[in-house]
């Protein structure tokens, strides 16, 4: 399996302008969750899908944030406007059938808002 | 609310050498899922181990190995004939088996470890 897969693994933007983020979870995991790693606050949970459903997005920072997850194998993280304060690195993990069972990341997305 | 503390920064160990990571954990539950991730410099995280609760038998991946303490919270991970590769950032992890609002996979703020040659 190729794993967690995610795109682009850099993204440079200026500030106001929107930017997408993507995953390919692993075939067969049901869980899809997305990360945020800044050096100031650690790694923060986003928000996480089950079957594709958005189950709990309490993490998500404001209203420029949104999720979705169309069908089981895509799933995106878009910010509209970017700001400086947004750039972090933007992780995706999946997870097999069961809340507990083990998260695998994938690569992140190192995101620079200018 | 579920706390995870690694209250070392960094560490450094010579090559072939054992060191041990440790982390202590705040909670009420009875039942929960502990884990260490490595983050290399490429920055992926990768499951370094996992630990159920509810095991007392402390989990064991080759040269990594837990020290589970339950009545004390405690968590170290030890790293046995340390290798170059194994530098990386490490980061304690603790979930609890529940689903929705109140559940997530709560991360340490990580230890740094560096092996030395």
């Amino acid at each position: 399996d190729a794993g967690v897969i995610q795109s682009p693994r850099h993204e440079v933007t200026e500030m106001g302008q929107e930017v997408t983020l993507r995953c390919k979870p692993i075939s067969g995991h049901d869980y899809l969750f997305w990360y945020r790693q800044t050096m100031m606050r650690g790694l923060e949970l986003l928000i996480y899908f089950n079957n594709n459903v958005p189950i709990d997005d309490s993490g998500m920072p404001e209203d420029r944030f949104s999720a979705k997850m169309p069908n089981a194998s895509f799933s995106t993280l878009k910010i509209q406007p970017s700001e400086p304060r947004d750039s972090a690195v933007y992780f995706c993990a999946s997870s097999l059938t069961r809340f507990t069972d083990t998260q695998y990341f994938g690569p992140g997305t190192r995101l620079t808002v200018l | 609310a579920q706390t995870v503390t690694q209250s070392q920064p960094e560490m450094s160990v010579q090559e072939a050498e054992t060191v041990t990571l440790s982390c202590t954990y705040d909670t009420s539950e009875s039942n929960y899922y502990l884990f260490w991730y490595k983050q290399p410099p490429s920055r992926q995280m990768i499951l370094v181990i996992r630990q159920e609760a509810y095991k007392q038998q402390n989990a064991t991946e080759n040269r990594f190995s837990v020290n589970f303490q339950k009545a004390a919270k405690s968590f170290s991970l030890k790293i046995s004939d340390s290798q170059l590769g194994d530098t990386a950032m490490y980061f304690c992890a603790f979930m609890k088996p529940l689903t929705g609002a109140n559940s997530k996979l709560t991360f340490g703020k990580g230890i740094t470890l560096s092996v030395r040659p």
